[in-house]
């Protein structure tokens, strides 16, 4: 079966600082991966996405992802945090029939 | 161009009673969802539409019916409200699934049952 895992509920970083945020998934076949920020009080907004090909995806708001086949990971990076990058983050994988399976999600937390 | 939306933004409702959340696209897209997030659990997928007129059901479908009479627009209905289905839900739409197609969500409708 599909699955998607977050394994940190919560990740805090300095602002600057580079950050990461954790995505493992299983599915059967190539993977469609999937990253979406979530503000306060409002709807998911897609980052970004991986289909094929480069295993380093860019994204909106400076984020970028990095896809490993053999650790079955696709990670959520960006070089410097902002503040305003506060939110929480979900990783989805798209499964054999078309829908997204989501992980539990990450709050992330960039300190002044 | 709105996007998704979606009403009421919020919602309080007795045991028992019912209710209808609206979802509203304008993107022209096929296929149409509802999700419930609860806190650490994630979304969860309610029922989706793959067109006009088709429905199909998600992981938790069970207390809630859904229809899909025009394509830009995707009902949810809770017939007898639980506190279980205490929750925020999210109606996201999609051109299509065969590719690897981004979701837009709506803003969410944040709804307590008591």
């Amino acid at each position: 079966a599909q699955s998607v895992a977050q394994p940190e509920d919560q990740v805090n970083v300095a602002e600057g600082n580079p950050l990461t945020v954790k995505c493992t998934y299983s599915v059967s076949g190539n993977p469609y991966l999937f990253w979406y920020v979530q503000y306060p009080n409002r709807g998911l907004q897609f980052l970004l996405k991986y289909i094929t090909g480069d295993n380093l995806v860019k994204g909106s708001y400076g984020f970028e992802a990095e896809f490993n086949k053999s650790q079955t990971s696709f990670h959520l990076k960006k070089p410097s945090a902002l503040v305003s990058d506060s939110a929480l983050y979900f990783c989805a994988v798209r499964d054999v029939t078309g829908k997204l399976i989501f992980g539990q999600g990450t709050t992330l937390q960039v300190k002044p | 161009n709105a996007g998704v939306t979606q009403t009421p933004k919020f919602r309080v409702l007795k045991t028992g009673q019912s209710m209808t959340l609206l979802c509203a696209q304008d993107m022209n897209h096929e296929y149409m969802y509802w999700y419930r997030q609860d806190p650490g659990m994630g979304l969860r997928l309610i029922h989706y539409s793959v067109g006009e007129g088709t429905t199909a059901k998600g992981e938790v479908p069970d207390g809630y019916n859904v229809s899909r009479l025009k394509k830009q627009n995707f009902l949810l209905g809770l017939e007898s409200a639980a506190p279980s289905q205490t929750s925020v839900y999210f109606c996201a739409s999609s051109y299509s699934v065969t590719g690897a197609y981004e979701q837009y969500f709506g803003p969410g409708t944040r709804l307590t049952v008591t």
